[in-house]
């Protein structure tokens, strides 16, 4: 079955450190990917998309995300987390035999220590 | 710009109830699709709406329907409620079906 794995329930850092956030997913055709955003009270923003081209694709706030076809993986990074950073974070697929549908990862929650 | 709105922000209902959750999408969008959060997992698909036609089915029972609008507009129904029918329930619309979906603040939904 398609699916979208994050590999981290829950991340903490503190501010400055780097982060990096795993997500794989599994479908041998083409796929949009996105990482999505949950701040605490808030809806679910976009962060960042990729559909083609560059598989380096830069977001808000300074994410960034690669993508590498071999690995079935879609990480997302930023080299320096700050306290706002704080939220959970999904990552997305739009698998191309699938329409619109995306399929979401379980998430990670992210804590960064002021 | 105003974004995805959802109605009503929270909703308490009984077991074998029916409930009706309503979506606006951004202007000029014409997909809207459904998804139902639980705690502590990611979205899952319910249904995709586009030019008022269904285009996707996530599996979910029958007992959760939805339809779309001449406007865009949507609507998604939910009979016989059960208690673990409780769920946060996102709508998202899209310029079209493959784009990337932006997401209304969301229905809170209580089933006691």
């Amino acid at each position: 079955a398609q699916s979208v794995s994050q590999h981290n329930h829950h991340v903490i850092l503190s501010e400055a450190a780097s982060l990096e956030l795993g997500c794989n997913y599994s479908y041998g055709g083409t796929v949009n990917l996105f990482w999505y955003v949950q701040y605490p009270g808030q809806h679910l923003q976009l962060l960042l998309k990729y559909f083609s081209g560059d598989p380096l694709v830069k977001g808000i706030k300074g994410f960034e995300a690669e993508f590498i076809k071999s690995k079935f993986s879609f990480n997302l990074r930023k080299p320096s987390v700050q306290w706002s950073d704080t939220a959970e974070y999904f990552c997305a697929g739009q698998m191309d035999n699938q329409g619109g549908k995306l399929i979401f990862g379980q998430g990670t929650e992210l804590s960064v220590k002021p | 710009d105003a974004g995805v709105t959802q109605s009503p922000t929270h909703l308490i209902k009984t077991r074998g109830q029916q409930v009706t959750l309503r979506c606006s999408p951004i202007s000029g969008h014409k997909s809207v699709s459904w998804y139902q959060q639980v705690l502590g997992q990611g979205p899952q698909f319910i249904f995709q709406y586009y030019e008022k036609e269904e285009r996707g089915r996530g599996n979910f029972p029958d007992r959760f329907s939805a339809r779309q609008f001449p406007n865009y507009s949507s609507e998604l129904n939910v009979n016989a409620l059960l208690l673990g029918d409780s769920a946060l329930y996102l709508c998202a619309s899209s310029l079209l079906r493959h784009n990337e979906q932006f997401f209304g603040p969301g229905t809170r939904l209580t089933v006691l």
